[in-house]
């Protein structure tokens, strides 16, 4: 199975701040990864699929790049409605899997 | 609007078995491949069965293989997670989860989930 490992696990941060998140697989997994939000009690939301193509709907503000191994998670100014964990999650083969997960509190 | 509305999650003896369903309602159900998420409670994310919009298709997570079956009836716009032997580490809530319309392997639609607890 492929291992995604985000960090870091926990991140505090200021509204207005620019906010970066790191995952990375256990192998090269091409740009077949995506990006979730979760807030407390909520099912997760897609945010980002094929590292860096934004879902419909969900603010430019958010932005993810990367390829093979190293993906990270951006969001330019951290807004109130962002304080959430955040997953990433590759697709590149079966089974699925998930990173550990980011939370981000208010510092 | 696309809704997911699980349900049959509760507290089940180990060893015990519960059937999940999943009611979809607002697409065309019949055209999208389907999964079931779990996440226990406070920890991540745990993808575990994932099924082809005709059922020609099924996978399994190897936690979950060969006690777990995944179904639907498209008739019915409906999935199913049938679980048995199931152990105190198949508590959690069990989500499931809508394979993206342009993209298959990306969840974007999930339901509220449902909790499964097997405690004696």
């Amino acid at each position: 199975d492929i291992q995604m490992t985000q960090s870091p696990s926990t991140l505090s941060a200021s509204v207005g701040d620019r906010v970066t998140i790191t995952c990375r697989a256990s192998q090269t997994i091409s740009s077949w990864l995506a990006w979730y939000q979760q807030k407390p009690g909520k099912a997760p939301k897609v945010l980002i699929y094929k590292a860096s193509s934004l879902e419909s709907g969900v603010p430019s503000r958010f932005s993810g790049s990367g390829s093979g191994t190293e993906f990270t998670l951006t969001i330019s100014s951290l807004q109130p409605d962002d304080f959430a964990t955040y997953y990433c999650q590759q697709y590149n083969n079966y089974p699925w899997t998930f990173g550990q997960g980011t939370k981000v509190e208010i510092k | 609007e696309v809704q997911l509305v699980e349900s049959g999650g509760g507290l089940v003896q180990p060893g015990g078995s519960l059937r999940l369903s999943c009611a979809a309602s607002g697409f065309t159900f019949s055209s999208y491949s389907m999964n079931w998420v779990r996440q226990a409670p406070g920890k991540g994310l745990e993808w575990v069965s994932y099924i082809s919009s005709s059922s020609s298709v099924k996978y399994y997570a190897d936690s979950v293989k060969g006690r777990f079956t995944i179904s639907r009836d498209n008739a019915e716009n409906s999935l199913y997670l049938q679980m048995n032997s199931l152990t105190a580490e198949d508590t959690a809530f069990y989500y499931c989860a809508r394979d993206h319309t342009m993209v298959r392997g990306v969840l974007d639609y999930w339901g509220q989930g449902t909790l499964v607890t097997v405690s004696s």
